[in-house]
């Protein structure tokens, strides 16, 4: 079974300042996997994947990742944040159900940027 | 990239009638659309799979005669709620897997439903 944790549910920053969010994964098979972000009201865009390769992944607004397979984990880093990036950001974890590969979601964390 | 497009995006009805959901691949064609429902401030939760030309597998504890889901074509899903509830309120989401990409999905704008 697969399953994500976000360790924060809210992470609150100022703008400029530099903001990880966190995630942790269990599998007991490889993973890939994504981070998407979810504007109010809107659905979900990808931000970022990691499906093999170099483990430090580069993603759109200036987002990148790093799988690190021992801590079983896929942070998401930002150097400097803007209050555009204020939205819900989703972990997931692929697996597979049929012919399909379905992520698996971890419950979001809100990133707010303050002015 | 590929575009997955939900209509409508708000839709108020009546307790007790019944609200259909549209999503569509508008550049790309899909066999296979995941429908989510999430709750304020929480995770999506994968209602059903919706499979082209066959019926749809629905995840345990969601009710397959009150969420209908039908998959008329390669780039069309419908949800439809039938006899809805107050508590079937909720912010449904379709998306679509983009054929030979490995796992990467193109979701739809969302649909918002209350019933009052």
């Amino acid at each position: 079974a697969q399953s994500v944790t976000q360790l924060d549910s809210q992470v609150p920053v100022f703008e400029e300042a530099p903001v990880e969010l966190r995630c942790n994964y269990s599998s007991s098979v490889s993973v890939y996997l994504f981070w998407y972000v979810q504007y109010p009201n809107q659905g979900l865009q990808l931000l970022l994947k990691y499906l093999s390769g170099s483990t430090l992944v580069k993603g759109i607004n200036g987002f990148e990742a790093e799988f690190n397979k021992s801590q079983t984990s896929f942070h998401l880093r930002k150097p400097s944040v803007h209050i555009s990036d204020t939205a819900e950001y989703f972990c997931a974890v692929r697996r597979r159900s049929g012919g399909s590969y379905i992520p698996t979601f971890g419950r979001g964390t809100s990133l707010i940027v303050h002015p | 990239g590929a575009v997955v497009s939900q209509h409508p995006s708000w839709v108020i009805c009546k307790s007790g009638t019944s609200v259909k959901i549209e999503c569509r691949s508008l550049d790309f064609q899909a066999t296979t659309m995941f429908w989510y429902r999430q709750f304020p401030k929480q995770s999506l939760m994968l209602m059903a799979t919706s499979n082209e030309g066959s019926k749809a597998t629905y995840e345990q504890g969601v009710e397959k005669d009150k969420f209908l889901i039908n998959h008329a074509s390669l780039t069309l899903s419908t949800l439809t709620v039938t006899s809805a509830h107050p508590e079937d309120s909720s912010f449904y989401i379709c998306s679509a897997p983009l054929a030979g990409a490995t796992g990467e999905l193109f979701f739809g704008e969302g649909s918002r439903l209350t019933v009052l």
